[in-house]
């Protein structure tokens, strides 16, 4: 079975741009939750869906945003980026709250 | 001050050491627990969750006390394959299984 797969896996942004990732949760978990892990750092929860609704958001600016399709797959943008976005961003999948499977992240440089 | 502390090491052992990590929490209302461990620029991935009653898993013992908000992750018999960052998780909302994450101890095993 394929695990969480996130695309593209590495992305060069330019400060201002606006930036969409995708995550492919595992068949048949129904959440999906993304997170920010900055170099050095532990990953920091931004948004958790589930069944299409949103269930928990961090502490990030409106900057941030998400969705989840039908298919439970699921999009984080980001707009007018800065510098301190450049982060590794990871998409973790779960079937009814239990383990949470991390995708391998796309990792965001904002120059 | 951070909602779960780690000691970011490195610790440095030679193979076949024992080695403890501990954690801290502030948040007496978490209700679940977890070790995680990333490799160098990689997902992390799920070691253990830590039970009250504590739980072992081969050369991995996990402990939790509840009143000093303490969790704690031994490792005897250390191997090369080992190393990594391991990062204490705390998770703090019913049905939601937002992660909160600590910043990660490096564990170096050497030869």
């Amino acid at each position: 079975d394929a695990g969480v797969t996130q695309s593209p896996t590495h992305l060069i942004k330019t400060r201002g741009q606006h930036v969409t990732l995708r995550c492919s949760p595992i068949s048949g978990h129904k959440s999906v939750s993304w997170y920010q892990q900055v170099l050095g750092q532990g990953p920091q929860f931004i948004f958790q869906y589930y069944e299409k609704e949103e269930r928990g958001r961090g502490n990030f600016p409106d900057r941030f945003s998400a969705r989840q399709f039908p298919n439970y797959s699921s999009e984080l943008n980001v707009n007018a980026l800065l510098l301190g976005d450049s982060a590794l961003y990871l998409c973790a999948s779960s079937l009814d709250d239990r383990e949470a499977f991390f995708g391998q992240g796309t990792r965001l440089t904002v120059v | 001050r951070k909602e779960v502390e780690q000691d970011p090491g490195p610790f440095n052992v030679p193979e076949g050491a024992t080695v403890a990590f501990n954690c801290t929490y502030s948040n007496s209302a978490s209700q679940s627990f977890f070790w995680y461990r990333q490799d160098c620029r990689k997902e992390p991935k799920l070691l253990m969750s830590v039970y009250s009653s504590g739980n072992e898993d081969g050369r991995f013992t996990a402990q939790l006390n509840r009143a000093s908000q303490y969790i704690s992750l031994l490792i005897r018999d250390s191997k090369l394959s080992d190393s990594a960052t391991y990062l204490c998780v705390v998770s703090n909302q019913a049905g939601r299984r937002a992660l909160t994450f600590g910043s990660g101890t490096r564990l170096q095993v050497q030869p």
